[in-house]
């Protein structure tokens, strides 16, 4: 079964607005991490964030990890035409040597 | 500096041909992994590679085999390839090795777009 899930499953919205994604995941992690996709293309990572941790910034990137509710969420300010893509949460098992993908978010910017 | 690189980009199948999808990495990595990419499912892990010598099963391992030919390269093999098969194959890699290999960022291939009728 997959380990996290994401949602919206889809988000359309308009350039220059903020888009936020949420991830929850079943058991207890290591880290969180976040990856994007272009249609067509393979996965590129963006950013991880550690059980530790309870905020991450990266650029126009915002993550955020609440390990009491299992969830984690992405937000990108300021979006571009050029952010279209489907965003995955992935995390480990505690102890995993491997990650666990959700099923994405897909985000439409529209310029 | 290639990073993760897939051949072929593009294969079409018939039930019951084999085929072999290569991977080979030049970041000295540790980790090899493969998945496949289905609508609506995310990626499932097939079969990883935590380290040179070693493989493990994946959640979804019927049906292929792998070989982790050295540290660069690793290929998956359908021996019999079936409908089900048809997918978007993806290689990725990591620093990472052995237990903790989770705590590490994976690079990906391009992908294989693989049809099997």
């Amino acid at each position: 079964s997959q380990q996290g899930e994401e949602d919206p499953q889809a988000l359309s919205i308009q350039e220059g607005e903020n888009a936020t994604m949420n991830c929850s995941y079943k058991t207890s992690i290591n880290n969180l991490q976040w990856y994007r996709q272009n249609s067509g293309r393979g996965l590129v990572h963006l950013i991880l964030i550690r059980s530790n941790e309870r905020e991450k910034h990266s650029g126009r990137l915002r993550v955020t990890l609440d390990t009491s509710k299992k969830s984690s969420s992405l937000l990108i300010t300021a979006s571009r035409a050029a952010d279209t893509a489907s965003y995955f949460c992935a995390s480990p098992k505690t102890g995993a040597n491997n990650l666990f993908f959700g099923t994405g978010t897909r985000l439409t910017v529209i310029p | 500096n290639a990073g993760v690189t897939q051949t072929p980009k593009f294969q079409v199948l018939k039930t019951g041909q084999s085929m072999t999808l290569q991977c080979a990495q030049d970041m000295n990595h540790n980790s090899m992994y493969w998945y496949r990419q289905d609508p609506g499912m995310g990626l499932r892990l097939i079969y990883y590679s935590a380290s040179e010598g070693t493989t493990d099963k994946g959640e979804v391992p019927n049906g292929y085999n792998v070989s982790r030919l050295n540290k660069r390269e690793f290929s998956l093999r359908l021996e019999s390839a079936a409908p089900s098969q048809t997918s978007v194959y993806f290689c990725a890699s990591s620093a990472g090795t052995g237990t903790w290999s989770g705590d590490y960022e994976q690079y990906f291939g391009p992908g294989t777009r693989l049809t099997v009728t």
